[in-house]
C-alpha cells in the first residue's frame, strides 16, 4: 500500500537552532513534493515545492531535500524562532492528486 | 483575492440529520478538492474536479457523502444521513494548472469542524 510517513512525535528544538522534520514515502513515484504550514484552526498553507529533478531548493530560512533513491525529503528551517511553532506537513503529486502525511509538529522555545 | 472560503465554519448536528458544507474557490482556479482531516488518519483526499467536473471520487467514504460543484465558484459536500464518526474538519482546496498541465500548489480554505452527536 502507498504511504507517507512523518515523525508523529513533537521536535522540540531551542530558538536559533536548526529544525530537521523527515518524510518518508513507499509506493509512490511522485511528480513533485509540497511542503506545507498548518497553525491551529487553519487549512495547510503551502511552503515550498521540489521537483523529482531536483536534489534541493531554498526559501530564505527554509531548506528542502528530495531524494528519490531513498525515497525521502529533508525540510529545514534554520535559525528557528518561535512563530516557526507550527505543523509541518509533506505532500506528494501523482496524476492530479496531492496525498498528505500526517505532519510533523514543531516547537520552537524562546 | 479572499482566498478560499469555506462555510460554516463550525456545525454540531445530531445522527441521522443532513450535513451541506459550501466552499467558493479562488476565481480562475480549474481545480478544486475536499480533503478531511482527523487526528488517525490526517488529510484525507474525498474528491476533486476539473473545471466543475468531478473526476474521482475514490477516496468519498460512502454512498452517504455526494458533492457538486454546479459552477466555478461553488461547491458542496453532502453527508445524508450523518453519523457520529464523519465528525472532522472538512477542508476545501482549490488549484491553478500550470506549466504542463500539472498543479503546483494547493490553497485551503479554513475548514469546517463538523462534531456529529
Amino acid at each position: 500500500s502507498q504511504k507517507i510517513e512523518q515523525n508523529s512525535e513533537a521536535l522540540n528544538i531551542q530558538e536559533g537552532k536548526t529544525a530537521t522534520l523527515t518524510c518518508n514515502y513507499t509506493n509512490y513515484s511522485p511528480a513533485y513534493l509540497q511542503w506545507y504550514r498548518q497553525d491551529p484552526g487553519r487549512g495547510p498553507v503551502f511552503l515550498l515545492l521540489i521537483r523529482e529533478n531536483e536534489k534541493e531548493k531554498r526559501k530564505e530560512r527554509l531548506k528542502v531535500t528530495f531524494d528519490t533513491t531513498l525515497k525521502q525529503s529533508l525540510f529545514h528551517i534554520t535559525a528557528s524562532q518561535p512563530a516557526d511553532s507550527a505543523t509541518y506537513l509533506c505532500a506528494l503529486y501523482n496524476f492530479n492528486k496531492f496525498y498528505f502525511g500526517s505532519g510533523t509538529k514543531l516547537n520552537v522555545k524562546p | 483575492d479572499a482566498g478560499v472560503i469555506q462555510s460554516p465554519r463550525h456545525e454540531v448536528t445530531e445522527m441521522g440529520q443532513e450535513v451541506t458544507l459550501r466552499c467558493k474557490p479562488i476565481s480562475g482556479h480549474d481545480y478544486l478538492f475536499w480533503y478531511r482531516q482527523t487526528m488517525m488518519r490526517g488529510l484525507e483526499l474525498l474528491i476533486y474536479f476539473n473545471n466543475n467536473v468531478p473526476i474521482d471520487d475514490s477516496g468519498m467514504p460512502e454512498d452517504r457523502f455526494s458533492a457538486k460543484m454546479p459552477n466555478a465558484s461553488f461547491s458542496t459536500l453532502k453527508i445524508q444521513p450523518s453519523e457520529p464518526r464523519d465528525s472532522a474538519v472538512y477542508f476545501c482546496a482549490s488549484s491553478e494548472s500550470g506549466t504542463g498541465g500539472t498543479n503546483e500548489k494547493l490553497f485551503f480554505g479554513s475548514g469546517t469542524q463538523l462534531s456529529v452527536l
